[in-house]
């Protein structure tokens, strides 16, 4: 089994429908991370979580909100969906020696 | 705002030539570097990392040097392979202390190795 999941791989939804994206982990890291990728723009901070108490916003979060069920889960929602969030979506756990990516959730919002 | 960028968006080399892939940082705070490797629907992966206290780390044919009084990073790949085709990022820490969260990533550069 891969160290970060990420579930679904790929998920098409429609404007204003509400979706989750969700994150598991074995490898027990408390820091866990939601990035957005967008061709040309690299990766970009949605929201961070230094333990299961301790959320934070990154440089993106408007449109989104999370939650840390877990030290080993943590999902990111969109409360309602709108086209410019068309991207692909990383989770990443974090140690002393860097950052896991999970294989990333491809969402196309039509 | 602290960024950092890439000075090639693409490099296309030939099978088995060296690799170098350049990083522009602005953040003088970012004591903690690392290069990652992105391939085609994947996550990135870690290649190689590297402290402010250091000017150069080499790992399994890749290089990484650092040039802090122009703020440069810089990845080498030798006898570049067909399976190093991918987007590689540069990532800073942005603060001090040798921690490395919240790591801010550069757009990234898309290598293309050709038979």
């Amino acid at each position: 089994d891969a160290d970060v999941t990420q579930t679904p791989r790929n998920r098409i939804t429609k404007t204003g429908k509400r979706i989750m994206l969700e994150c598991s982990q074995t490898k027990g890291h408390d820091r866990m991370y939601w990035y957005r990728q967008d061709p040309g723009l690299g990766l970009r901070l949605i929201y961070y979580s230094f333990d299961v108490k301790d959320i934070n916003k990154g440089e993106i979060s408007d449109g989104y909100s999370v939650s840390r069920q877990a030290q080993a889960k943590f999902s990111l929602s969109l409360e309602s969906a709108i086209p410019n969030q068309t991207a692909l979506y990383f989770c990443a756990t974090e140690d002393n020696y860097g950052y896991t990516f999970g294989s990333g959730t491809r969402l196309t919002v039509v | 705002g602290e960024s950092v960028g890439l000075h090639l968006p693409t490099l296309s080399v030939q099978e088995g030539d060296n690799s170098i892939i350049n990083c522009a940082y602005s953040n003088s705070a970012s004591d903690y570097f690392i290069w990652y490797k992105q391939e085609s629907g994947k996550g990135p992966q870690f290649i190689i990392d590297i402290r402010s206290n250091m000017d150069k780390r080499q790992g399994q044919r890749v290089t990484v040097l650092l040039n802090k009084t122009v703020k440069h990073l810089s990845l080498q790949i030798a006898a570049t392979q067909p399976g190093d085709s991918a987007v590689y990022f540069c990532a800073e820490n942005g603060n001090s202390g040798g921690s490395n969260y919240k790591l801010t990533f550069g757009k990234g550069t898309l290598l293309t190795v050709n038979p």
